[in-house]
């Protein structure tokens, strides 16, 4: 089977820094996605990992330990714009052709 | 501009009443996917479609079908809707299926059914 699990919900000061966490057991895999959403809006895609350790995106961090089942997004130097829904999403090639597994996803609020 | 254009972005309709929800992008995407949205459960793949002719079932599939003759569009059509199809819809491309390619998602579709 296959399982994500995220919080559901963070809070967090501007300024400050947040890690995320999305923890995974899946059959399969082949990378993982972190999308942001804001509410009532579209994901828009902001990271990939398929190797182990750290990515760096300007304020935007992922990290990925593929023998742990585990990922975290860390967000730094947080800004009130920041305040949205955060999904971590699997790809699992013994799903389908090329499914993309989503996370429940864990709602951010940044306040001053 | 690069976009995924969904049609119509609200709608309220009764059970029963066959609709249709289209699905344009313009980026000469392989890879199609609709996929609906509901509060504590995430994002869950309706169908997808790896090219043209070509779709497959995603995790909820029942009480849909889509069709893709063109590149560009991927049409979601309920039949006959139910309440329980009440939902934020997204459709999604990218570039192919590949793994790495990560997912342009449109607006969405706000569709409740009465």
């Amino acid at each position: 089977g296959q399982n994500i699990d995220q919080p559901t919900e963070m809070t967090a000061t501007e300024g400050a820094i947040v890690q995320i966490n999305c923890t995974y057991q899946t059959s399969g895999f082949n990378g993982l996605f972190w999308y942001q959403q804001h509410a009532g809006e579209a994901p828009t895609f902001l990271s990939y990992n398929v190797l182990d350790g750290l990515e760096e995106k300007g304020r935007f961090s992922s990290f990925l330990s593929r023998s742990k089942g585990y990922s975290y997004l860390l967000l730094k130097e947080l800004q009130m714009k920041d305040s949205a829904s955060y999904l971590c999403a699997v790809r699992d090639p013994n799903s389908g052709n090329t499914p993309l597994v989503f996370g429940k996803g864990t709602r951010l609020s940044v306040i001053a | 501009e690069a976009q995924v254009t969904q049609n119509p972005r609200y709608l309220i309709t009764v059970t029963g009443k066959k609709l249709t929800v289209t699905c344009s992008q313009n980026m000469n995407h392989e890879y199609m996917s609709w996929y609906r949205q509901d509060p504590g459960l995430g994002l869950r793949q309706i169908y997808y479609s790896m090219n043209v002719e070509a779709t497959d079932k995603g995790d909820v599939p029942e009480g849909y079908k889509v069709s893709r003759k063109e590149k560009r569009n991927f049409p979601l059509i309920l039949e006959s809707p139910s309440p329980n199809q009440t939902s934020l819809y997204f459709c999604a491309s990218s570039q192919t299926g590949g793994a790495s390619q990560p997912q342009h998602f449109g607006d969405g579709t706000r569709l409740s059914i009465l």
